[in-house]
């Protein structure tokens, strides 16, 4: 089964520019999560989708950041304008809407963005 | 004061080592525990969750202790192939819905 897939994998972009950033989740996963890792800090969660649906946004960082996830499949994370603090390796994660059973976030790749 | 906190390390131990890491955290509402293993420019992988009666799991033991709020990860017989970041992690939801809070990490390197 394939895992949690994210595009691109690199990103370089000059401070003003806008970048898009894509997760394809495991098929099946109601839950979608997008994480973010900056230069000497701890990851940290920026937002919750189940389905299509917002349910915790509570990590972004301000309204530069903008996440969609039409039709509760993939998911996207623009950065528009981007600022130099942007830069980080941003993670896509899904887990199954598995009710009381313990869940399993599982994480994708990861998306390198470098803002210049 | 981060939410869990953890020894960067890092830990260089030769192989056949054993090696503890710990971390403790800060919210008393958390409900879940998790060790994840994360490698060089990889994604995070979950390692194994963490119960109060402790569990094991081959080479590896976490245990949680609720009252002292910490959370320990022991690695026997260390192989080369261990050398990763550890990462401790916390939800506080009990069925692991919603968001993960993680620690700095912990920097393995096993030596031959």
């Amino acid at each position: 089964e394939a895992g949690v897939t994210q595009f691109p994998s690199h990103s370089v972009i000059e401070k003003g520019q806008t970048v898009t950033l894509r997760c394809d989740p495991i098929s099946g996963h109601d839950n979608l999560y997008w994480y973010r890792r900056v230069m000497g800090k701890e990851i940290k969660f920026l937002l919750h989708f189940v389905k299509e649906s917002k349910q915790d946004e509570s990590g972004m960082p301000n309204n530069r950041f903008l996440a969609e996830r039409t039709g509760g499949t993939y998911s996207t994370l623009k950065v528009q304008p981007a600022e130099l603090e942007d830069s980080g390796v941003y993670f896509c994660a899904s887990s199954e809407l598995a009710g009381y059973k313990e869940d399993t976030q599982y994480f994708g790749p990861g998306t390198r963005l470098t803002v210049l | 004061r981060k939410e869990v906190e953890q020894d960067p390390g890092p830990f260089n131990v030769p192989e056949g080592a054993t090696v503890a890491f710990n971390c403790t955290y800060s919210n008393s509402a958390s409900q879940s525990f998790f060790w994840y293993r994360q490698d060089c420019r990889k994604e995070p992988k979950l390692l194994m969750s963490v119960y109060s009666s402790g569990n094991e799991d081959g080479r590896f033991t976490a245990q949680l202790n609720r009252a002292s709020q910490y959370i320990s990860l022991l690695i026997r017989d260390s192989k080369l192939s261990d050398s990763a970041t550890y990462l401790c992690v916390v939800n506080k939801s009990p069925s692991n819905t919603g968001k993960l809070i993680f620690g700095q990490g912990t920097t393995l390197q096993v030596k031959p």
